[in-house]
């Protein structure tokens, strides 16, 4: 599995968007881009997924780079209930395993 | 949310002591996983499952077993617990490994080897 570098941590304006980046430079074609989220001691939670094209959905949006290199999470407006650990994991969709590796995440502190 | 039980929640167990953690779902899932998490290391895989009786190692499996004879069951257990065990261990289910899945994690079982 491609392995993923996150910055350690990012501050963000409440109400204002939030841009997490992640570098997956040695991706391979038929890995995904998933995105997860840990707010203080629950278990993760999805976000959002994505192969090639951007993706959006009611949480967030999925920016991939035409190289599929790096992709950014976008939170459109921050709210102070967003802070929390966020991952960036590729994961094999040809893979029969589906095991999910996880990184350090980038801890995103929402701020009023 | 989806149905996906830790049990215990928490347990607290003496060193040398063997412990079994249970995952429990509802889902009929296919995959089901085990991870600990420690202060400064994230989420690291420790076994999964991609069937039953279809199990295999992850990151950390020294000193932990798993099993699973049916779907809904996934068991982790700590032959004989030590310290280093002390740790939070979630549990995760996912249906398939494509396009439209999500892993979806349980609550956590705080375990405590004293």
């Amino acid at each position: 599995d491609a392995k993923t570098t996150q910055p350690t941590s990012m501050d963000c304006a409440e109400g204002r968007a939030a841009n997490l980046p992640c570098n997956h430079s040695t991706i391979s074609g038929n890995e995904y881009v998933y995105w997860y989220r840990q707010i203080h001691s629950q278990g993760p939670q999805y976000i959002i997924h994505g192969l090639k094209n951007n993706e959006t959905n009611e949480m967030a949006s999925l920016i991939i780079t035409e190289d599929r290199k790096s992709s950014t999470l976008i939170l459109p407006h921050a709210t102070l209930r967003d802070t929390a650990v966020y991952y960036c994991i590729a994961v094999d969709g040809s893979s029969n395993t589906g095991k999910l590796i996880f990184g350090q995440g980038t801890t995103l502190q929402v701020k009023p | 949310d989806a149905g996906i039980t830790q049990s215990p929640r928490h347990k607290v167990t003496e060193t040398g002591t063997p412990v079994t953690l249970r995952c429990h779902q509802t889902e009929n899932h296919r995959y089901m996983y085990w991870y600990r998490q420690d202060p400064g290391h994230g989420l690291r895989l420790i076994h999964y499952s991609y069937g039953v009786k279809d199990t295999d190692k992850g990151e950390v499996s020294d000193g932990y077993s798993v099993s699973r004879s049916k779907t809904e069951d996934f068991l982790l257990t700590l032959e004989s617990a030590t310290s280093s065990q002390t740790s939070v261990y979630f549990c995760a289910i996912s249906e398939r490994v494509d396009i439209n899945t999500e892993a979806f994690f349980g609550q956590g079982t705080r375990l405590t080897v004293v």
